[in-house]
Protein backbone atom coordinates (compact mmCIF):
# COMPACT_ATOMS: atom_id res chain seq x y z
CA UNK A 1 0.00 0.00 0.00
CA UNK A 2 1.13 3.70 -0.76
CA UNK A 3 1.77 5.77 2.29
CA UNK A 4 2.58 9.33 2.58
CA UNK A 5 5.56 8.97 4.85
CA UNK A 6 6.60 11.65 7.56
CA UNK A 7 10.03 12.57 9.37
CA UNK A 8 10.90 12.58 12.34
CA UNK A 9 8.05 10.70 13.58
CA UNK A 10 9.24 12.77 17.41
CA UNK A 11 11.23 15.65 17.65
CA UNK A 12 12.27 17.00 20.67
CA UNK A 13 13.90 20.08 21.28
CA UNK A 14 14.41 23.84 22.97
CA UNK A 15 12.22 26.80 22.56
CA UNK A 16 14.08 28.96 19.63
CA UNK A 17 15.99 26.21 17.78
CA UNK A 18 14.51 25.73 14.41
CA UNK A 19 12.71 22.84 13.06
CA UNK A 20 11.98 20.99 10.14
CA UNK A 21 9.73 18.43 9.69
CA UNK A 22 9.40 16.64 6.12
CA UNK A 23 6.81 14.65 4.43
CA UNK A 24 7.19 12.31 1.15
CA UNK A 25 3.41 12.21 -0.69
CA UNK A 26 2.29 9.71 -2.11
CA UNK A 27 3.82 9.16 -6.05
CA UNK A 28 1.47 10.91 -8.30
CA UNK A 29 -0.75 12.56 -5.92
CA UNK A 30 -0.96 16.96 -6.99
CA UNK A 31 -1.98 18.00 -3.61
CA UNK A 32 -0.58 18.05 -0.24
CA UNK A 33 -1.95 19.38 3.41
CA UNK A 34 -0.30 20.31 6.43
CA UNK A 35 -2.38 19.90 9.55
CA UNK A 36 -1.22 20.59 13.08
CA UNK A 37 -3.81 18.51 16.03
CA UNK A 38 -4.16 19.53 19.61
CA UNK A 39 -6.17 19.25 22.75
CA UNK A 40 -7.49 22.04 23.02
CA UNK A 41 -7.56 23.17 19.16
CA UNK A 42 -8.38 20.10 17.64
CA UNK A 43 -7.12 19.57 13.53
CA UNK A 44 -6.04 22.64 12.14
CA UNK A 45 -5.15 23.11 8.42
CA UNK A 46 -1.70 25.18 8.41
CA UNK A 47 -1.18 25.29 4.33
CA UNK A 48 -2.72 23.31 1.31
CA UNK A 49 -0.31 22.78 -1.65
CA UNK A 50 -1.75 21.88 -5.26
CA UNK A 51 0.84 20.79 -7.92
CA UNK A 52 3.64 21.94 -5.84
CA UNK A 53 2.03 25.67 -5.62
CA UNK A 54 0.84 27.07 -2.39
CA UNK A 55 -2.77 27.52 -2.50
CA UNK A 56 -3.99 28.66 1.20
CA UNK A 57 -1.50 29.18 3.96
CA UNK A 58 -3.80 31.29 5.78
CA UNK A 59 -4.29 29.06 9.49
CA UNK A 60 -0.24 29.58 9.01
CA UNK A 61 1.26 31.80 11.78
CA UNK A 62 3.59 33.85 9.26
CA UNK A 63 6.46 34.71 11.12
CA UNK A 64 7.94 31.77 11.62
CA UNK A 65 6.17 29.55 10.17
CA UNK A 66 7.09 28.02 6.28
CA UNK A 67 5.95 25.42 4.12
CA UNK A 68 7.49 24.72 0.51
CA UNK A 69 7.77 22.16 -1.92
CA UNK A 70 10.94 21.93 -3.23
CA UNK A 71 9.85 19.02 -5.94
CA UNK A 72 7.00 17.43 -6.04
CA UNK A 73 8.26 13.89 -3.74
CA UNK A 74 9.11 16.38 -1.17
CA UNK A 75 7.35 18.86 1.74
CA UNK A 76 8.83 20.60 4.45
CA UNK A 77 7.07 22.56 6.92
CA UNK A 78 9.83 24.96 9.48
CA UNK A 79 8.81 26.45 12.48
CA UNK A 80 11.90 29.54 13.43
CA UNK A 81 12.34 30.49 15.84
CA UNK A 82 10.13 27.40 17.73
CA UNK A 83 8.02 27.87 20.67
CA UNK A 84 6.47 26.20 23.41
CA UNK A 85 2.83 26.57 22.25
CA UNK A 86 4.13 25.00 18.79
CA UNK A 87 4.00 21.23 20.41
CA UNK A 88 1.73 19.08 19.16
CA UNK A 89 1.65 16.87 16.10
CA UNK A 90 1.48 17.66 13.06
CA UNK A 91 0.22 15.48 9.81
CA UNK A 92 0.71 15.63 5.96
CA UNK A 93 -1.55 14.58 4.01
CA UNK A 94 -1.85 14.09 -0.03
CA UNK A 95 -4.48 13.66 -2.04
CA UNK A 96 -5.19 13.46 -5.92
CA UNK A 97 -7.60 16.12 -7.52
CA UNK A 98 -7.92 15.14 -11.82
CA UNK A 99 -10.69 17.27 -12.46
CA UNK A 100 -14.85 18.10 -12.06
CA UNK A 101 -14.76 14.22 -13.22
CA UNK A 102 -13.30 13.16 -10.42
CA UNK A 103 -13.63 16.17 -7.93
CA UNK A 104 -12.65 14.94 -4.06
CA UNK A 105 -10.57 11.72 -3.93
CA UNK A 106 -9.95 10.98 -0.11
CA UNK A 107 -6.93 12.25 1.82
CA UNK A 108 -4.25 10.18 2.49
CA UNK A 109 -2.59 11.26 5.94
CA UNK A 110 0.73 10.10 7.49
CA UNK A 111 1.23 9.06 10.92
CA UNK A 112 2.67 12.53 12.10
CA UNK A 113 6.14 14.35 13.54
CA UNK A 114 4.96 14.34 17.58
CA UNK A 115 6.61 17.91 18.49
CA UNK A 116 7.31 19.24 21.66
CA UNK A 117 9.32 22.16 22.75
CA UNK A 118 10.48 22.59 25.89
CA UNK B 1 -18.34 29.76 3.76
CA UNK B 2 -17.92 25.55 5.10
CA UNK B 3 -18.01 24.29 8.43
CA UNK B 4 -19.06 21.30 10.30
CA UNK B 5 -20.29 20.35 13.72
CA UNK B 6 -19.75 17.12 15.70
CA UNK B 7 -21.92 18.12 18.77
CA UNK B 8 -20.65 14.85 20.92
CA UNK B 9 -17.48 14.68 22.35
CA UNK B 10 -17.34 10.97 22.92
CA UNK B 11 -20.34 8.26 22.45
CA UNK B 12 -20.54 4.75 24.39
CA UNK B 13 -21.70 2.12 23.41
CA UNK B 14 -21.68 -1.80 24.49
CA UNK B 15 -20.68 -4.18 21.87
CA UNK B 16 -23.02 -5.68 19.27
CA UNK B 17 -25.25 -2.38 20.22
CA UNK B 18 -25.75 -0.23 17.16
CA UNK B 19 -23.57 2.75 16.95
CA UNK B 20 -24.37 6.54 15.32
CA UNK B 21 -21.90 9.45 15.47
CA UNK B 22 -23.80 12.33 14.45
CA UNK B 23 -22.56 15.33 11.83
CA UNK B 24 -23.95 18.57 10.49
CA UNK B 25 -22.44 20.78 7.92
CA UNK B 26 -23.13 24.14 6.43
CA UNK B 27 -21.95 24.90 2.79
CA UNK B 28 -22.81 27.59 0.17
CA UNK B 29 -23.12 25.28 -3.11
CA UNK B 30 -23.51 21.17 -2.80
CA UNK B 31 -21.62 19.21 -0.06
CA UNK B 32 -18.68 16.60 -0.51
CA UNK B 33 -18.64 14.97 2.79
CA UNK B 34 -16.40 12.21 4.61
CA UNK B 35 -15.81 10.41 7.58
CA UNK B 36 -11.91 9.35 8.94
CA UNK B 37 -11.00 7.87 11.33
CA UNK B 38 -7.82 8.47 13.85
CA UNK B 39 -6.63 5.12 16.13
CA UNK B 40 -3.71 6.22 18.55
CA UNK B 41 -0.32 7.58 17.62
CA UNK B 42 -1.44 7.49 13.98
CA UNK B 43 -2.61 9.53 10.92
CA UNK B 44 -6.47 9.80 10.03
CA UNK B 45 -7.41 6.83 7.97
CA UNK B 46 -10.52 7.34 5.32
CA UNK B 47 -13.89 5.76 5.95
CA UNK B 48 -16.37 7.04 3.27
CA UNK B 49 -17.81 9.54 1.38
CA UNK B 50 -20.41 11.10 -0.35
CA UNK B 51 -20.33 12.87 -3.47
CA UNK B 52 -23.41 12.87 -5.14
CA UNK B 53 -26.08 9.71 -5.61
CA UNK B 54 -27.65 7.43 -3.07
CA UNK B 55 -27.90 9.01 0.23
CA UNK B 56 -27.01 5.72 2.09
CA UNK B 57 -23.14 5.57 1.45
CA UNK B 58 -21.02 2.35 2.43
CA UNK B 59 -17.41 2.43 3.69
CA UNK B 60 -14.20 0.06 5.29
CA UNK B 61 -14.96 -1.82 8.42
CA UNK B 62 -19.11 -2.15 7.98
CA UNK B 63 -19.30 1.66 8.54
CA UNK B 64 -22.43 2.94 6.34
CA UNK B 65 -22.98 7.13 6.14
CA UNK B 66 -26.71 8.59 5.42
CA UNK B 67 -26.52 11.84 3.72
CA UNK B 68 -29.92 14.01 4.51
CA UNK B 69 -30.35 17.15 2.81
CA UNK B 70 -33.01 18.86 4.27
CA UNK B 71 -31.12 18.18 7.96
CA UNK B 72 -27.77 18.71 6.91
CA UNK B 73 -26.58 15.71 8.41
CA UNK B 74 -24.31 13.02 7.81
CA UNK B 75 -24.18 10.69 10.29
CA UNK B 76 -22.24 7.94 10.65
CA UNK B 77 -23.57 4.56 11.46
CA UNK B 78 -22.68 0.93 12.25
CA UNK B 79 -25.19 -1.93 13.05
CA UNK B 80 -23.14 -4.00 15.95
CA UNK B 81 -20.59 -2.23 17.49
CA UNK B 82 -16.82 -3.58 17.93
CA UNK B 83 -14.38 -2.71 20.95
CA UNK B 84 -11.65 -2.50 18.07
CA UNK B 85 -13.95 0.68 16.73
CA UNK B 86 -12.86 2.57 19.70
CA UNK B 87 -11.02 5.56 18.38
CA UNK B 88 -11.46 9.23 17.27
CA UNK B 89 -13.64 10.15 14.34
CA UNK B 90 -14.01 13.02 12.12
CA UNK B 91 -16.32 14.38 9.81
CA UNK B 92 -15.33 16.83 6.92
CA UNK B 93 -16.94 18.41 4.15
CA UNK B 94 -15.89 20.98 0.99
CA UNK B 95 -17.99 22.79 -1.04
CA UNK B 96 -18.52 21.37 -4.41
CA UNK B 97 -17.48 24.10 -6.21
CA UNK B 98 -13.96 26.28 -5.77
CA UNK B 99 -10.74 25.02 -4.71
CA UNK B 100 -10.70 25.02 -0.66
CA UNK B 101 -9.36 22.41 1.48
CA UNK B 102 -11.75 20.25 3.90
CA UNK B 103 -12.86 21.67 7.14
CA UNK B 104 -13.01 19.01 9.54
CA UNK B 105 -15.07 19.09 12.94
CA UNK B 106 -13.83 18.71 15.64
CA UNK B 107 -14.21 15.29 16.51
CA UNK B 108 -15.85 12.39 18.23
CA UNK B 109 -14.55 9.77 20.38
CA UNK B 110 -15.94 6.52 20.26
CA UNK B 111 -15.53 4.08 23.23
CA UNK B 112 -16.89 0.80 22.59
CA UNK B 113 -17.76 -1.56 25.81
CA UNK B 114 -16.86 -4.88 26.03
Amino acid sequence: DARVTQTPRHKVTEMGQEVTMRCQPILGHNTVFWYRQTMMQGLELLAYFRNRAPLDDSGMPKDRFSAEMPDATLATLKIQPSEPRDSAVYFCASGLVLDRRNPSQPQHFGDGTRLSIL
Amino acid sequence: AQSVAQPEDQVNVAEGNPLTVKCTYSVSGNPYLFWYVQYPNRGLQFLLKYITGDNLVKGSYGFEAEFNKSQTSFHLKKPSALVSDSALYFCAVREDTGRRALTFGSGTRLQVQP
